[in-house]
């Protein structure tokens, strides 16, 4: 089934030991996002990628860094994790213009110890 | 700048006890609402899409409906099974990206 997989499904990091968070798809969609979701918060987003075209988000710390090698891969890269990093990291995609909506991965739970 | 509200924040029911969920929302151009359901652990997983206000779709125990200024999610005789964060969100017409409420957490207790 085609589908946005995310690994690995939980992942624990030492406070400021860099860390990376991957996602792929085999939707063939051209838009891939990075959301943060805290315990009872609305997901928001941190990156977006229209094709290779990068979109930072005004308020994304600069800790936080995006990479999309090819269409089917997005990585999320955190520099030096604190511990109000702790969260769910969803991975989305989406085709522009189509109307299809958004399809989510399972999410990384990252925990910073 | 767009903003999603959604009420209550938490919702018990007992199964078969109807109800209703509410997203309240303002934008500058909206392109579609989107209805997810999430479970603990869990990435959200797609309900619905509303376009236009007077837009409804059904799927299951579920409808939701669309005007200019809000949506609502009804919920028809639900079963424990539907206990889930459900999330509203908006894409606007100038933008590729979704605006998420906080969701409602719904307990249906057998």
């Amino acid at each position: 089934d085609a589908m946005v997989i995310q690994n690995p499904r939980y992942q624990v990091t030492q406070f400021g030991k860099p860390v990376t968070l991957s996602c792929s798809q085999t939707l063939n969609h051209n838009v891939m996002y990075w959301y943060q979701q805290k315990s009872s918060q609305a997901p928001k987003l941190l990156f977006h990628y229209y094709d290779k075209d990068f979109n930072n988000e005004a308020d994304t710390p600069d800790n936080f860094q995006s990479r999309r090698p090819n269409t089917s891969f997005c990585f999320l890269d955190i520099r030096s994790p604190g511990l109000g990093d702790a969260a769910m990291y969803l991975c989305a995609t989406s085709r522009v213009g189509v109307g299809y909506g958004y399809t989510f991965g399972s999410g990384t739970r990252l925990t910073v110890v | 700048e767009d903003q999603v509200t959604q009420s209550p924040e938490a919702l018990r029911l007992q199964e078969g006890e109807s109800s209703s969920l509410n997203c309240s929302y303002t934008v500058s151009g909206l392109r579609g609402l989107f209805w997810y359901r999430q479970d603990p652990g869990k990435g959200p997983e797609f309900l619905f899409t509303l376009y236009s206000a007077g837009e409804e779709k059904e799927k299951e125990r579920l409808k939701a409906t669309l005007t200019k200024k809000e949506s609502f999610l009804h919920i028809t005789a639900p079963k424990p099974e539907d206990s889930a964060t459900y999330l509203c969100a908006l894409e606007e017409t100038s933008g590729s990206r979704l605006t998420f409420g906080e969701g409602t957490q719904l307990t249906v207790n057998p």
